[in-house]
């Protein structure tokens, strides 16, 4: 079974540029969340979607972050314009079951952006 | 609200002896606990979770974890640790109440084994 996908794997901006990162998920999974990982912390969610549609988007700064998922598969995530504290790792990661809380999430390998 | 804490940044052990990466949990409703480990450069791996049911939940790699109701803990556990064990491993907590559908991480916890 092939895992998360994520790209590109690493990125590099300079502050105000935009940026854009893509993820595939696992196959049939329905539910879809963005992390963002700042060095020395845990994984913060940004945005849940259950199929297409946004279930938790609480902690996403919306004035310059944005995110989709059209048809329900891929997602891509936008920063524009981009901050020197955006400079992380964003996961990727995804579950089988739509929402439950005792649904297991299956990580990609990340997107480590820096913005000088 | 929910929250998770890792009181060690970092745990340091003999490969051989058994390990202990500790986790408090505070939540809501019933609380739903997973650790995941990091290795560098790549993203988080499932080990276990704790759902309901016995409070010793085997997992990945001959980890386990103990879940203690009364104190609000999760440890990971290991009876005999690998150089290989060596990673970042993170707790994780959902609960059914209000707060269900985010997950919340600890800081993690770094964990060395010397050979």
């Amino acid at each position: 079974e092939a895992g998360v996908a994520q790209s590109p794997r690493y990125k590099i901006i300079e502050k105000r540029q935009s940026v854009a990162f893509w993820c595939n998920p696992i196959s049939g999974h329905a539910t879809l969340y963005w992390y963002q990982q700042i060095l020395g912390q845990g994984p913060k969610l940004l945005i849940q979607f259950k199929n297409n549609g946004v279930v938790d988007d609480s902690q996403l700064p919306k004035d310059r972050f944005s995110a989709e998922r059209l048809k329900g598969v891929d997602s891509t995530l936008k920063i524009q314009p981009a901050k020197l504290e955006d400079s992380a790792v964003y996961l990727c990661a995804s579950s089988l079951v739509a929402g439950a809380s005792t649904d297991t999430q299956y990580f990609g390998p990340g997107t480590r952006l820096t913005v000088l | 609200a929910q929250s998770v804490a890792q009181p060690e940044d970092q745990v340091n052990v003999a490969e051989g002896n058994p390990l202990t990466v500790k986790c408090t949990y505070s939540v809501s409703g019933n609380p739903y606990l997973f650790w995941y480990v990091q290795y560098p450069n790549r993203g988080l791996q499932f080990l276990l979770k704790y759902i309901t049911g016995d409070n010793l939940v085997k997992g990945s790699y001959g980890f386990e974890a103990e879940f203690n109701k009364s104190q609000t803990s999760f440890h990971l556990k290991k009876p005999s640790a690998l150089v290989s064990d060596s990673a970042l491993y993170f707790c994780a907590v959902r609960d059914d109440g209000a707060g269900g559908f985010k997950t919340i991480f600890g800081a993690g916890t770094r964990l060395f084994v010397k050979a």
